[in-house]
């Protein structure tokens, strides 16, 4: 059964800290996908990783994936308060049309 | 460019009862998947539909179905609702194979 973990499953943080959110994944996969959700609403794409290595940043979010270690990492450098969301790392099943298989969820609190 | 667009946005129904949960794909795709997120839960696959056949399914019992549609758009039928169905329901459009899935809004179904 293919799993996908997260931690931590609860963040709270401090505005202008930095830390790091892992996500782990028990199937071959070249392919993935950082969401993010705000309470009652959908899902927002972060970043598409498609590569071993690949590393990708936007403001003060950056993610990158080793495939090899079946990781991914988002790390948030100086936190905002406007960064409080769950977040939601994905996985894309090979030879399956694309099917996606989420994490748990990282709810994150930032305080000011 | 049109989004990925669901309707209702919320419904409330009764145990054993049926329900239909319609989406509309964004323009050029031609791929839908559709997952439930459970309260507190990372959302999970249920199927994907591609040229109007199932391509896919999640560990979702029989009871739900789905359907997609010449232009596209899709439905997705829960026969015998139970209490374990009420959730937000979300469709992504993407276009077949590894490409990043966009969703929609969601349906949030609640059942008493």
């Amino acid at each position: 059964e293919l799993k996908v973990e997260q931690n931590p499953l609860f963040l709270s943080m401090q505005e202008g800290k930095n830390y790091t959110i892992y996500c782990n994944y028990s199937t071959t996969s070249d392919r993935l996908y950082w969401y993010r959700q705000d309470p009652g609403k959908s899902l927002e794409s972060l970043f598409v990783l498609l590569s071993n290595g690949a590393v990708k940043q936007e403001g003060r979010l950056m993610a990158s994936l080793d495939t090899k270690a079946r990781l991914s990492t988002l790390h948030i450098t100086a936190a905002v308060h406007d960064l409080s969301a769950t977040y939601f790392c994905a996985v894309s099943v090979p030879n399956t049309g694309n099917q996606f298989y989420f994490g748990t969820g990282t709810s994150l609190t930032v305080i000011p | 460019e049109t989004g990925v667009t669901q309707s209702p946005t919320h419904l409330i129904k009764t145990r054993g009862q049926q329900v239909t949960l319609r989406c509309s794909s964004q323009s050029g795709h031609n791929t839908v998947s559709w997952y439930q997120q459970a309260l507190g839960q990372g959302p999970q696959f249920i199927f994907q539909y591609y040229r109007e056949e199932e391509n896919g399914r999640g560990n979702f019992p029989p009871r739900f179905s789905g359907l997609q549609f010449p232009n596209y758009s899709s439905e997705l039928n829960v026969n015998a609702l139970e209490l374990d169905d009420s959730a937000l329901y979300l469709c992504a459009s993407s276009l077949y194979g590894p490409y990043e899935q966009y969703f929609g809004p969601g349906t949030r179904l609640t059942v008493t």
